[in-house]
């Protein structure tokens, strides 16, 4: 079945630190590919996102993600993390011509003073 | 530039009744759609809209929940009657096309 899988529900880190979120998907074909971020009480606004081209994507706030079509991952980096940082953090992946975008379950990320 | 705009923001009803969410989508989007989030789960899309038209409701429950989108500009989503399990967060996002969807703040509804 297609699907978008984040293995990690919960990940705390300390500020300064550096992230990685996982993220891997299961399709027949190379979907398009997305990263959200979530504050409390806040609705979904677009990190990055990947089509085709460069494997290693830049996004705001410092974010990168790197496509590995190895290992279907799309996963999320960050190489110093700020207390403002803390969300939630959903993958997605869009299937060409199908216009349908299918998240993940998201990561929490927990950030240490 | 405005952004999608949702209200309430936030609702709270007793089981078996009825309610209403609203969405503005950003000026010139065609596409509109509404996702359900559960408490710990990513959004689940339960219904898109082209323009006026219905292009995908398989996972709209529709016994109880309906959508429509007037003129292709505002959306209403509405569920009657309400169960518990209905209690989420339910997210409106526009789209120019196919390859970005922006997404409104949420309605997060409580059934009691």
């Amino acid at each position: 079945a297609q699907s978008v899988t984040q293995p990690d529900i919960h990940i705390t880190v300390s500020e300064g630190a550096s992230l990685e979120l996982r993220c891997n998907y299961s399709y027949g074909a190379t979907p398009y590919l997305f990263w959200y971020v979530q504050s409390p009480g806040q609705g979904l606004q677009l990190l990055l996102k990947y089509f085709s081209g460069d494997t290693l994507v830049q996004g705001i706030k410092g974010f990168e993600a790197e496509f590995k079509r190895s290992q279907s991952s799309f996963n999320l980096r960050k190489p110093s993390v700020h207390w403002s940082d803390a969300a939630e953090y959903f993958c997605a992946a869009l299937i060409q011509g199908a216009q349908k975008l299918v998240f993940g379950q998201g990561t929490r990320l927990t950030i240490n003073p | 530039e405005a952004g999608v705009a949702q209200s309430p923001r936030y609702k709270i009803i007793e089981k078996r009744q009825s309610v209403a969410f609203w969405c503005n989508p950003i000026s010139g989007h065609a596409t509109l759609y509404w996702y359900q989030q559960i408490l710990g789960q990513g959004p689940k899309l339960l219904i898109q809209f082209q323009n006026n038209g219905v292009v995908d409701d398989s996972q709209l429950p529709k016994d109880r929940f309906s959508a429509e989108r007037l003129k292709g500009v505002d959306s209403t989503l509405k569920i009657q009657p309400a169960k518990l399990e209905d209690s989420a967060v339910y997210l409106c996002a526009s789209s120019p096309g196919w390859n970005e969807q922006f997404f409104g703040p949420g309605t997060r509804l409580t059934v009691l």
